[in-house]
């Protein structure tokens, strides 16, 4: 069975600073990894995804996603925060790219002016 | 291009009832899937089809829950006798082949 943990409830930034999300997975076998982001009454917006390659991702809005085999993460990340970023976030997995996807419960993110 | 639908946005209904909730995936997307999310949650996988067949169902919690897909385009979940605990949000995807998934915007389902 695959998992996602998001450790975190809540990240709260200053405007301007850099942001970290963070997300672990577990699978067996090559993971497949995104990140989607819900603004309040709106559907999931895909940001970025790894399958392989690269371990450093980037995606929409500035975003950048880093994946790390060996600790088995993959935290969003972004070097200046906008007070627009501030929304729920997701990681999610799969084994394929064309195969359902399971989502960690999300991380809300805040960013103050 | 037109992103996916669904309707209606919110449904209302009391326990016992019939629902459906419909979805209209992106133009040539040959994959679709539902997912659930409930308040405080990730969405959780309930159904995904490939063309007009479902490829795996495991997600469905019960046989009050069954979806349908009859054309390859547009899907339609149903649920029988709706119970409190259905009350959620009901989320669609579409994907083209080896692509990620786009979301709809979601039906708001409120059993009371």
């Amino acid at each position: 069975a695959q998992s996602v943990a998001q450790p975190e409830d809540q990240v709260n930034v200053a405007e301007g600073n850099p942001l970290t999300v963070k997300c672990t997975y577990s699978v067996s076998g090559n993971p497949y990894l995104f990140w989607y982001v819900q603004y309040p009454n709106r559907g999931l917006q895909f940001l970025l995804k790894y399958i392989t390659g690269d371990n450093l991702v980037k995606g929409s809005y500035g975003f950048e996603a880093e994946f790390n085999k060996s600790q088995t993460s993959f935290h969003l990340k972004k070097p200046s925060a906008l007070v627009s970023d501030s929304a729920l976030y997701f990681c999610a997995v799969t084994l394929s790219g064309y195969s359902t996807l399971t989502f960690g419960k999300g991380t809300m993110l805040l960013v103050s002016p | 291009g037109a992103g996916v639908s669904q309707t209606p946005s919110n449904k209302v209904t009391e326990k016992g009832k019939y629902v459906e909730l419909r979805c209209d995936p992106i133009s040539g997307h040959t994959a679709l899937y539902w997912y659930r999310q409930s308040l405080g949650q990730g969405p959780e996988f309930l159904i995904y089809f490939q063309g007009t067949g479902a490829a795996d169902d495991s997600g469905l919690p019960n046989d009050r829950f069954f979806a349908v897909r009859p054309e390859g385009s547009v899907s339609t979940l149903k649920i029988q006798r709706t119970e409190r605990g259905d009350s959620a949000v009901y989320l669609c995807a579409s994907s083209s082949v080896g692509g990620e998934q786009f979301f709809g915007p979601g039906t708001r389902l409120t059993v009371l």
